[in-house]
């Protein structure tokens, strides 16, 4: 989906060190979620936000944070507190919370490792 | 919450065969069933989805089916083509769509 833009592309994480990976959209909606893929398995959800300066923890948000200052934006870190960050992890947005079942737009992703 | 299981995990095929992946959630509450496609190193990408007021959703070699019953839905891809060579993820959720949850993917393998 054009209208969302994830940076960096590749990421590496020192030890101890706090990260922010990007994500930017221009599509207009409403909430924004944040996911981590692991090699060989499903989705699992982070953090997501509905409107700005609201956001809820997903199944597995020890060790991250985010904020919703901006609708476009939602910046994820992972902490140092993240002992296991190496993962591809995917931004996705969706439009309106007042209009139900629609689907996820995910972003290309950022993959970050520790070096 | 919801779990979503999903079979098989691998699966090949032969060029012009058809493919079924099938999936079961937990949470009756569930509505929406979409179906994501996931190349190597890509984004997902929503290839089809349902809503439970139907039973049977097709587009072109595409198609899902749902039983609400069983909680059960299922992809089912005819005349596989080599470029239908990737990851496929199903998902279930309720109406305001923050409690989707995802199976954790089929990689399917069409052979020419």
């Amino acid at each position: 989906d054009g209208g969302i833009t994830q940076s960096p592309k590749y990421l590496f994480r020192k030890e101890g060190q706090n990260v922010t990976l990007s994500c930017e959209q221009n599509l207009n909606h409403d909430a924004m979620y944040w996911y981590r893929q692991d090699p060989g398995q499903g989705l699992r959800l982070i953090y997501y936000s509905q409107i700005v300066n609201d956001f809820q923890k997903g199944d597995i948000a020890e060790g991250y944070s985010v904020s919703r200052e901006k609708k476009e934006s939602f910046p994820l870190t992972v902490t140092s507190a993240q002992k296991n960050p190496t993962a591809f992890y995917l931004c996705a947005t969706r439009r309106g919370v007042q209009v139900g079942n629609q689907p996820q737009h995910f972003g290309d992703g950022t993959r970050l490792s520790i070096l | 919450g919801e779990n979503v299981e999903q079979h098989p995990s691998t699966l090949s095929v032969q060029e012009g065969d058809s493919a079924v992946i099938k999936c079961t959630y937990s949470d009756s509450a569930s509505n929406y069933f979409p179906w994501y496609k996931q190349e190597l190193g890509k984004r997902p990408q929503l290839i089809i989805d349902i809503r439970s007021n139907v039973g049977e959703k097709k587009d072109q070699r595409i198609a899902v089916t749902l039983n609400k019953t069983a909680k059960h839905f299922s992809l089912h891809i005819t005349e596989t083509q080599p470029e239908d060579s990737a990851v496929y993820f199903c998902a279930a959720s309720t109406y305001n769509n923050n409690d989707m949850r995802f199976g954790a993917g089929t990689r399917l393998t069409v052979k020419p």
